[in-house]
């Protein structure tokens, strides 16, 4: 079993559209992450939080521990919101890191 | 800017071959960590070191190796032995505070044929 599991796998929404990506987790945690993987490859850190919420623009994380759950809502989404967005969260005991499978993500416009 | 540098971005090697794949980091981050991933599957973890000179072995160590002589570059080679090699490799870097965020490099696209 993934210590990290998010859902869903794939989603395709038309521009305009508000997403949501969801992903629980099973380890005790210090942080959870949310990360965006374009097609090149390279990742990059979106929020890292702890408790409550956060906000980047249209982009809201939201996490409740007592439910181990984090959600990753995108407003107004745009074509150029398209791609690979991954859950991880840093353990609390030896700061390992666990990682979702990601959820690959497409906006047409 | 600081950041973290991965070459080459594509990498070509034949069967048998040892490969050395370079990471370094500007960060002044104690932490490094070297991953693989593969389509459907999370990251896994290959390596990781948290101070120079050190370095322990992740989920999937087996034909692989690390060497970390300086706080900056935590170089990984890909050895004969690993059975399936072809993957895109992630290095990343953090502080070893607990919860810190994890910065990654644009990654390596290795094919063995």
């Amino acid at each position: 079993k993934n210590e990290v599991e998010q859902s869903p796998q794939n989603l395709t929404a038309q521009e305009g559209e508000f997403i949501t990506i969801n992903c629980s987790y099973s380890v005790g945690i210090s942080a959870l992450h949310w990360l965006q993987q374009h097609p090149g490859g390279g990742i990059v850190s979106l929020f890292m939080l702890s408790s409550g919420k956060k906000k980047h623009g249209r982009l809201i994380a939201t996490i409740n521990i007592q439910e181990k759950h984090s959600s990753l809502h995108i407003t107004a989404s745009h074509p150029r919101d398209s791609a690979v967005y991954i859950c991880a969260v840093t353990s609390n005991t030896g700061n390992q890191f666990y990682f979702g499978t990601g959820t690959s993500l497409t906006v047409i416009p | 800017d600081g950041g973290i540098t991965q070459s080459p971005k594509y990498l070509f090697r034949k069967e048998g071959q040892n490969v050395t794949l370079s990471c370094e980091q500007n960060l002044n981050h104690d932490a490094m960590y070297w991953y693989r991933q593969d389509p459907g599957q999370g990251l896994r973890l290959i390596y990781y070191s948290q101070i120079v000179n050190d370095f322990q072995k992740g989920d999937i160590a087996e034909g692989y190796s690390v060497s970390r002589e300086k706080k900056e570059s935590f170089p990984l080679t890909v050895t004969s032995a690993q059975k399936n090699p072809t993957a895109f490799y992630l290095c990343a870097s953090s502080r070893t505070r607990e919860g810190s965020p994890l910065h990654f490099g644009n990654g390596t696209r290795l094919t063995v044929t």
